[in-house]
């Protein structure tokens, strides 16, 4: 099955810059590829996806590219504010299949 | 529009005992999904239900089991309760072409095993 590992588990920014959580898949057959953040007490809540026919798509602050060849994908977070603060999980599945999550990144942005 | 519904908050249970989760998923969703969330760590897959049938099963034992009803919610059962099933278990929901649209998670039920 499908292997997704992310990377860092913890970041710590200052308010205002940016953060960047990478993740890499391990089924080439893979293409679909969302983001999640989960705030405390709460459960995961989409917040981005990227589907393999595009390389890259923006929403506000938030970012996420893909790599098809390299098997690997980014969210990038810019102007960082303390609200942002979260665990974000990446999630990998091919279709007609179930996600597979990353471990998480615990992001703390520090007013 | 009302999330996915997950029952109860949390449930304490003891070490052998069953415990039965609840999920009632987003209206016109058909699919749906168990994780397993330890804590500090990532969601573990357990079981998926698409249209009353299970599609794919996670590395868990036998005794974690679920269905899914004909108005789509779903249960997950956990026998022969053990100190390890003690996490955070996630719902989520999603339409047929979820490729498409994605999951939506519940706030989940805290098991808590003693």
């Amino acid at each position: 099955g499908e292997n997704v590992e992310q990377h860092p588990s913890t970041l710590s920014v200052q308010e205002g810059d940016s953060a960047v959580i990478k993740c890499t898949y391990s089924d080439s057959a893979s293409n679909y590829f969302p983001w999640y953040k989960q705030e405390l007490g709460k459960g995961p809540q989409l917040i981005i996806d990227i589907r393999s026919n595009v390389g890259e798509k923006k929403d506000q602050r938030i970012a996420v590219t893909l790599n098809k060849t390299a098997k690997h994908f980014s969210l990038h977070i810019t102007e960082t504010q303390p609200e942002d603060s979260a665990v974000y999980f990446c999630a990998a599945s091919r279709r007609a299949n179930n996600l597979f999550f990353g471990t998480g990144t615990r992001l703390t942005v520090i007013p | 529009e009302a999330g996915v519904t997950q029952s109860p908050t949390h449930l304490i249970k003891t070490r052998g005992q069953q415990a039965t989760l609840r999920c009632s998923p987003i209206s016109g969703h058909t699919s749906v999904y168990w994780y397993q969330q330890a804590l500090g760590l990532g969601l573990q897959f357990l079981l998926w239900y698409d249209e009353g049938e299970e599609r794919n099963r996670g590395n868990f034992p036998p005794r974690f089991s679920g269905r899914q009803f004909p108005n789509y919610s779903s249960e997950l059962n956990v026998n022969a309760l053990e100190l390890e099933d003690s996490a955070l278990y996630l719902c989520a929901s999603s339409l047929a072409n979820r490729e498409l649209y994605g999951y939506t998670f519940g706030s989940g039920t805290r098991l808590t095993v003693v």
